[in-house]
Parts: C-alpha cells; sequence; structure tokens
C-alpha cells in the first residue's frame, strides 16, 4: 500500500514569491492534516480535513496561508507571499475513519520549504 | 491547554545498549493518549508506540516499552538492544481522547546510535 505522497520535497523561493504543496494521502482515509514543523521543534497543526471540509483552521495564517481539499482526496496547501519565517518543513498526514477510539495518522516525507 | 516537554534535545547510545528517552506533559484531561513518534532523517515519521492512559500496564512493541506515570505526569521511552536503525529524531505527542485527533508534539530528542 502507497503511504502518503508529498510534491515536492524541497523548494527554494525568495520572499513575497507564491508556493504551493501537494499532498496525496493514503488511499481511503478521509481525514487529511497539514502540519507545519519549524526547524528544532515538534510539528504543530495548521489545518485538518475531514473529507472536503475544513474541520480545524484555528492555527492556519489566513492572511496568507490557503488549502483546497477538491473532491475529498488531494489537497494542496499554497502560501502568498511567502515570508523569511515560513522557511520550515510542511508535513501532511492522513487517518481513516473508523470505530477506533482514535485514528493513527500517517505521516509523509514532508516538504521542506527555504525562503531567501 | 495542553503541553508535551523533552527535556533531551540529543542523546547518544552504544549498539546494543539500552537508552531512555524523557517526556513531562501537563493537562487537566483524564482521558488522552500518548504516542512515541520516531523520524528518521530525511524519512517520514512513523507510530513507534501508544499508551491509553486508562490503562496502568505500560505499553511494549518488542524492543521499545514505556514506562507511564500518570500521577508524575511521565512517560518516558526506553529502547533495548539500540540498532544503528534507530537513529533518528523522537517525538513525544499527546491527544485528547475522543476530541479532535490533534496531536501536540514535544521538541524532540535527537537520538544517536554508535556504532
Amino acid at each position: 500500500e502507497a503511504g502518503v505522497v508529498q510534491s515536492p520535497r524541497y523548494k527554494i523561493i525568495e520572499k513575497k514569491q507564491p508556493v504551493a504543496f501537494w499532498c496525496n494521502p493514503i488511499s481511503g482515509h478521509n481525514t487529511l492534516y497539514w502540519y507545519r514543523q519549524n526547524l528544532g521543534q515538534g510539528p504543530e497543526l495548521l489545518i485538518r480535513y475531514e473529507n472536503e471540509e475544513a474541520v480545524d483552521d484555528s492555527q492556519l495564517p489566513k492572511d496568507r496561508f490557503s488549502a483546497e481539499r477538491l473532491k475529498g482526496v488531494d489537497s494542496t496547501l499554497k502560501i502568498q507571499p511567502a515570508e523569511l519565517g515560513d522557511s520550515a518543513v510542511y508535513l501532511c498526514a492522513s487517518s481513516p475513519e473508523g470505530a477506533l477510539p482514535y485514528n493513527e495518522q500517517f505521516f509523509g516525507p514532508g516538504t521542506r520549504l527555504t525562503v531567501l | 491547554a495542553q503541553t508535551v516537554t523533552q527535556s533531551q534535545p540529543e542523546m547518544s547510545v552504544q549498539e546494543a545498549e539500552t537508552v531512555t528517552l524523557s517526556c513531562t506533559y501537563d493537562t487537566s484531561e483524564s482521558n488522552y493518549y500518548l504516542f512515541w513518534y520516531k523520524q528518521p532523517p530525511s524519512r517520514q515519521m512513523i507510530l513507534v508506540i501508544r499508551q491509553e492512559a486508562y490503562k496502568q500496564q505500560n505499553a511494549t512493541e518488542n524492543r521499545f516499552s514505556v514506562n507511564f506515570q500518570k500521577a508524575a505526569k511521565s512517560f518516558s521511552l526506553k529502547i533495548s538492544d539500540s540498532q544503528l536503525g534507530d537513529t533518528a529524531m523522537y517525538f513525544c505527542a499527546f491527544m485528547i481522547r475522543g476530541a479532535t485527533n490533534k496531536l501536540i508534539f514535544g521538541t524532540g530528542t535527537l537520538l544517536a546510535v554508535q556504532p
């Protein structure tokens, strides 16, 4: 079974430029998460989707960040314009809907963004 | 608010030895989960072990085991017979049961297994 796929793996841009990250979750997983991991820190949740609906975006800086999950499968996270402080690894994760008391999250390899 | 603290930024262990990584957390909730995730260099994060707070028995997964002290809000990870492939960043994480499936991570401990 294929894992969570993210692209690109690395991205270098200049400040004020736009950038987009793409995530393809594990097949059948209805919940998708975007995390940001700053250097030397643990991941922090940016947004969580249940199918097409963003159910938790309280940590997403909405002035410059946007996300979408059309058709409830792939997702795109966009930053426009990028700032120096946006340099980080952006992780995507997905989890299945099930009867478990919690649903294990499976992580992708991340996109490392460097803003110059 | 929930917080997770990992006080050891880096640790080193000899191959085949045992190492313990520390984690403390703070919460007013009584029903929650605790996790240890492993993030190898340039590879994706994977779940190592999980502990339900309502279970007194410490979780074990092969060479990995935890020491869960609920009253002290402590959740340490013990790796026995360390292998070179255990070299990675290890994150302790917390999730409230029945809530939003939101993981709260600590800052991580970089473990280096020396040959």
